[in-house]
């Protein structure tokens, strides 16, 4: 079974500090990953995501995660925090790799405050 | 781009009534289709998935069913509500088997 932890549920950081964000899969085959944002009562957006292609994957907002199988690691990195970017952030894996459907497992989020 | 609309957006319901949420999609055609609870600090718990016109996966046994009437309409029901189905409840959809899911803005029921 597929797995995902995220490490820190509430993260506190200064405006214009180094977001970090970790997240840590399980997977038994070849993992695609994904990192999403939730402002408060709103749905998912995704920031990015990671499918075997490059490990340094890029993505909206000035995210950017980077892929280490070696750690089993998909953490999430912004190098200049800004007030927009306080939200919750879930980390997900999928599964089922190459059956008829691929379900995302996601993490139990962390929430990310920015403080003035 | 792909859209899923989903609704109502909040719901407050007596226990022991019944329950209906509904999405639908646009922009893709044929999309595997989801439905997540959202509990405080407990990130999203897959209930139901679906990969076409009336085929449902549940993932959890539970007092909610699923239906999916046409392609791009999900509909999540229950026939008793009870105080534990208190949630944000999100549809989402999947358009190819590589990609992200995209969500609707989500759907908060409060059972009394």
């Amino acid at each position: 079974a597929q797995s995902v932890t995220q490490l820190g549920s509430h993260v506190s950081v200064s405006e214009g500090a180094l977001v970090l964000l970790r997240c840590n899969y399980s997977s038994s085959v070849p993992p695609y990953l994904f990192w999403y944002v939730q402002y408060p009562n709103q749905g998912l957006q995704l920031l990015l995501k990671y499918t075997s292609a490059a490990t340094l994957v890029k993505g909206i907002n000035g995210f950017e995660a980077e892929f280490k199988k070696s750690e089993t690691s998909f953490h999430l990195t912004k190098p200049s925090a800004h007030m927009s970017d306080a939200a919750e952030y879930f980390c997900a894996v999928s599964s089922n790799y190459g059956g008829a459907t691929n379900k995302l497992i996601f993490g139990t989020g962390t929430l990310l405050a920015v403080q003035p | 781009s792909q859209t899923i609309h989903q609704w109502p957006a909040t719901l407050v319901q007596p226990v022991g009534s019944p329950l209906s949420l509904e999405c639908t999609v646009e922009g893709t055609s044929n999309p595997n289709l989801y439905w997540y609870r959202q509990a405080a600090g407990r990130g999203l718990q897959l209930l139901f998935y679906s990969v076409g016109i009336g085929q449902i996966s549940s993932e959890v046994p539970q007092n909610l069913s699923a239906s999916r009437p046409q392609d791009r309409q999900f509909i999540l029901s229950s026939k008793k509500l009870l105080l534990s189905d208190s949630g944000f409840y999100l549809c989402a959809g999947q358009g190819n088997l590589a990609g992200e899911l995209f969500f609707g803005e989500g759907s908060r029921l409060t059972v009394l």
